[in-house]
């Protein structure tokens, strides 16, 4: 089945303490995306993909990092996460840059 | 930051009302517009992808246009029904960027 996967769905972690969330798609999709999603503001893109080894920030990219050594897999990785990162977490991939884009499930996380 | 805007942000209708939201998005550097529904407690799915000016897209009941020039595309739900009831968000694509709007949540009472 064609999909997007995030790891985890739900994770509640303190101030400071590093943290990955995985994202993998099946699709041999090009472009891949992470997202924030917040109540009132509508999804806010992170950081996106363009290929392997390439990547960019989106309009809210402090605090975060990514990386693509793979096509399938584009991690998020918060290396001090505080507070205000409390979120909804969506990653999201496409065939290619200005294709519709399919979504993980999302993960909920809330930073203490 | 470039700005996307939807309206209205919310919306009531009845079964059976036929209704209609606005994207508004920069006239400038403009490669496609995303349309998506989003269910609560589950994720964005595509409705539409419209890349070229005059662009008129249909699925079912569920219609859009686009008007690269002035900045703006319309969502149309001719005889809204109950499982209508969701968040519609568009996406501009300027480049390889994507900037979402905060979406039109409607609601279809039966």
């Amino acid at each position: 089945e064609a999909q997007v996967t995030q790891n985890p769905r739900y994770l509640i972690t303190v101030t400071g303490k590093k943290l990955t969330v995985t994202c993998s798609q099946n699709m041999n999709h090009e472009y891949m995306s992470w997202y924030r999603q917040d109540p009132g503001l509508g999804l806010r893109q992170i950081y996106y993909s363009m290929n392997v080894e390439v990547t960019d920030k989106g309009d809210v990219p402090e605090g975060y990092k990514v990386s693509r050594k793979e096509k399938r897999n584009f991690p998020l990785i918060l290396e001090s996460p505080s507070p205000n990162q409390t979120s909804l977490y969506f990653c999201a991939s496409s065939l290619q840059g200005v294709e519709t884009q399919y979504f993980g499930p999302g993960t909920r996380l809330l930073v203490l | 930051i470039l700005n996307v805007e939807q309206s209205p942000q919310s919306l009531h209708v009845q079964e059976g009302d036929s209704t209609n939201f606005t994207c508004s998005f920069p006239s400038s550097n403009f490669y496609a517009l995303h349309w998506y529904r989003w269910e609560t407690a589950k994720s964005p799915e595509a409705l539409f992808v419209m890349t070229l000016n005059g662009d008129e897209k249909k699925k079912g009941r569920i219609s859009a246009t686009l008007n690269t020039k002035e900045g703006y595309s319309y969502l149309y739900i001719k005889g809204s029904q109950p499982e209508d009831s969701a968040t519609y968000l568009c996406a501009f694509k300027g480049g390889f960027k994507t900037i979402f709007g905060a979406g039109t949540r409607l609601f279809v009472k039966a």
